[in-house]
């Protein structure tokens, strides 16, 4: 368990439906990532918070949007949904303000599976 | 433009043996290098890294070379074990100041009883 939380497990909706996905990151890390896994695809880095504030963005599409909070859990919402965004998205966490791994060290969440048909 | 390859989509190995999972990479701004483990139905774990100042990590059974002039690094197992079957990600980073992982594809490993 690496004490990262991504709420739901499952999702299954239809084309040009927007659905939110969360998550929670490991109690004290301040950074959270979001990764999407299509089939036969590495993770491609999407975006990631750091304390609130959006520090690194990769290829995130414009249909797509995150937000991190002050209780540091995170939520990325999709609109717009087409039949390519179905994959699995993971959430990682990392840089606790006091020991544990490096900033460059992730601790990965389940993922949330997204069927859209 | 794929800036991390891992050319083996599969590996399979007789336990007891060596497993050894490559991967080459194309930006020479990288400068820390993952290996991540996944399991079907769970997240990537975190297996060893290494940094560019280094070849070697060792951590127990897994050893992570670097050879930075061919941009490639591997992951060894030895002794390889049936619960390592797995998809192994090797995973690169700028390093400080960018923390976004890029991730090969993965290789998926069948350790054989």
């Amino acid at each position: 368990d690496s004490g990262v939380t991504q709420t739901p497990k499952h999702l299954i909706t239809a084309t040009g439906q927007r659905v939110t996905l969360r998550c929670s990151p490991r109690s004290g890390d301040l950074s959270v990532y979001w990764y999407q896994q299509s089939l036969d695809q590495g993770l491609q880095f999407l975006i990631q918070y750091y304390n609130g504030e959006e520090r690194a963005k990769g290829n995130i599409l414009e249909r797509f949007s995150a937000q991190q909070f002050p209780d540091l859990h995170s939520e990325l919402n999709l609109s717009s949904l087409e039949l390519g965004d179905s994959a699995l998205y993971f959430c990682a966490s990392s840089g606790r303000t006091s020991g544990g791994a490096t900033e460059d060290e992730q601790f990965f969440g389940p993922g949330t599976r997204l069927t859209v048909l | 433009d794929q800036q991390v390859k891992q050319n083996s989509p599969s590996l399979s190995v007789q336990e007891g043996r060596i497993s050894i999972l490559n991967c080459d990479y194309t930006n020479s701004m990288f400068d820390y290098f993952l290996w991540y483990k996944k399991y079907p139905a769970e997240g990537p774990t975190f297996l060893i890294s290494i940094s560019s100042i280094k070849d070697k990590n060792e951590d127990g059974r897994f050893t992570v070379f670097l050879n930075k002039s061919a941009k490639h690094l591997s992951l060894h197992i030895v002794p390889s074990q049936p619960g390592d079957s797995a998809v192994y990600f090797c995973a690169a980073t700028p390093g400080a100041g960018s923390y976004q992982l890029t991730f090969g594809k993965g290789t998926k490993l069948s350790v054989i009883p």
